[in-house]
């Protein structure tokens, strides 16, 4: 089955635009996350989607927000860009079985300049 | 607040040799531990994973980890060392009850011929 689609892979961005990632996740997959990545801080969890509702939400500022559609297909905004929003993007979907693990998309490289 | 700690940014190892990648946590109740390997542009692959039951897991590419509860450690290791093993590894653990990923550092893991 299809693995984690996320797009853009690649964006560039100009400080204060605000830009929208998509994900979607597994087919039948019930929960979507995502994370920020950075060579400094690592891999941050930002928001967990689940049935259309955010179920968890890390420690961002409000500029980074999220949605999940009916489908499950998950999207992340993040408004008024800063340099420090540049980062990997990943998404991960989890399926509907107990004790299983996320799958993770290839993410999206956002450069903000 | 809880968390995930790989204490060495790096190791390096011989090809054909034994690796261990450390991680330990500090996360209440029983936390589902993963490990994940991530290769340059790529996003997160699964290689493990301990749910409950035996403390020794094997999981792909002939990896395997222990975990110790009285240490709240979860090691990765490997009999025999590829140079094609070269990659970023990750080690992380979920809080019960929820889909939430805490994420260590990240080791990156050196195999020199």
């Amino acid at each position: 089955k299809a693995g984690v689609t996320q797009t853009p892979r690649y964006l560039i961005k100009t400080r204060g635009q605000q830009v929208t990632l998509s994900c979607s996740p597994i087919s039948g997959h019930r929960s979507v996350s995502w994370y920020q990545q950075t060579p400094g801080q690592g891999l941050q969890f930002l928001f967990e989607y689940f049935s259309e509702t955010q179920r968890n939400k890390g420690n961002f500022p409000g500029r980074f927000s999220g949605r999940q559609f009916s489908n499950s297909r998950s999207e992340m905004n993040v408004s008024t860009l800063e340099l420090g929003d540049s980062a990997l993007y990943l998404c991960a979907s989890i399926g509907t079985e107990m004790n299983t693990e996320a799958f993770f998309g290839q993410g999206t490289r956002l450069t903000v300049v | 607040a809880q968390s995930v700690a790989q204490p060495e940014d790096q190791v390096n190892v011989a090809e054909g040799n034994p690796l261990t990648v450390k991680c330990t946590y500090s996360v209440s109740g029983n936390p589902y531990l993963f490990w994940y390997v991530q290769y340059p542009n790529r996003g997160l692959q699964f290689l493990l994973k301990y749910i409950t039951g035996d403390n020794l897991v094997k999981g792909s590419y002939g990896f395997e980890a222990e975990f110790n509860k009285s240490q709240t450690s979860f090691h990765l290791k490997k009999p025999s060392a590829l140079v094609s093993d070269s990659a970023l590894y990750f080690c992380a653990a979920n809080p019960y009850n929820t889909d939430k990923l805490i994420f260590g550092t990240g080791t990156r893991l050196q195999v020199f011929p």
